[in-house]
């Protein structure tokens, strides 16, 4: 099926530093998500995002957080400055519509030390 | 209180055995999902089931809108279908997915 590739799979960091996780999504999907997943707990939905603009985000999005997809390339999730309770997996999806299913990322497991 | 609710929690069988996973939803909805999460934690979109009824291989998946509910049943089930599965609601639309906490699924040789 349709792939979303996250780059990369593990990223772990000094708390207070910036860090961009990536997205390729699919090639002709047009809406893009990222969602947040802290071990042993659920899947929450952070932001979508479409035609350069985000939609909505959710009270998990703090103003830390920016999401941009500069010139069609990857679609990203900057955390700047980084603080403990970041610490979770990023999985990033992306749909043709946003009305059709969701393809989703392996994930980046981001460690916050 | 829980959007989403899934049952069982965790199910553990034999294999060969069928297995049923149930979600039942507390909104309205437009749409609904399921996933198959790897112990490492990927995720595979096993269904997209706005509603009725749907089939791939060993797996169906059941979406009654109005009921507010879907269920997904794995039939002959095998080592490799054992992980965690999600099912996800859609209300407007939009891809922002509401989850559930998940089934966990054990198949015992």
């Amino acid at each position: 099926g349709p792939k979303v590739l996250q780059i990369p799979s593990h990223q772990i960091i000094d708390m207070g530093q910036m860090v961009t996780l990536n997205c390729d999504p699919v090639s002709n999907h047009l809406y893009f998500y990222w969602y947040k997943q802290i071990l042993g707990q659920q899947m929450e939905f952070l932001v979508n995002f479409y035609n350069g603009k985000v939609m909505e985000k959710s009270k998990l999005f703090k103003d830390q957080f920016s999401v941009e997809r500069p010139d069609g390339s990857y679609f990203t999730l900057k955390i700047q400055p980084t603080a403990l309770e970041d610490s979770a997996v990023y999985f990033c999806a992306s749909s043709l519509g946003g009305n059709e299913r969701l393809f989703f990322g392996h994930g980046t497991k981001l460690s916050v030390l | 209180g829980q959007q989403v609710q899934q049952s069982p929690t965790s199910l553990v069988l034999q294999e060969g055995e069928n297995a049923e996973l149930q979600c039942n939803f507390s909104t309205s909805l437009n749409s609904m999902q399921w996933f198959y999460q790897r112990p490492g934690g990927s995720l595979i979109s096993v269904f997209y089931n706005p509603s009725g009824t749907k089939q791939s291989g060993r797996l169906t998946s059941t979406t009654v809108i109005k009921e507010r509910r879907s269920s997904l049943h794995i039939s002959s089930s095998q080592i490799t279908d054992s992980g965690t599965y999600l099912c996800a609601m859609d209300r407007y639309n939009q891809g922002k997915l509401i989850f559930g906490q998940g089934t966990k699924l054990s198949i015992k040789p």
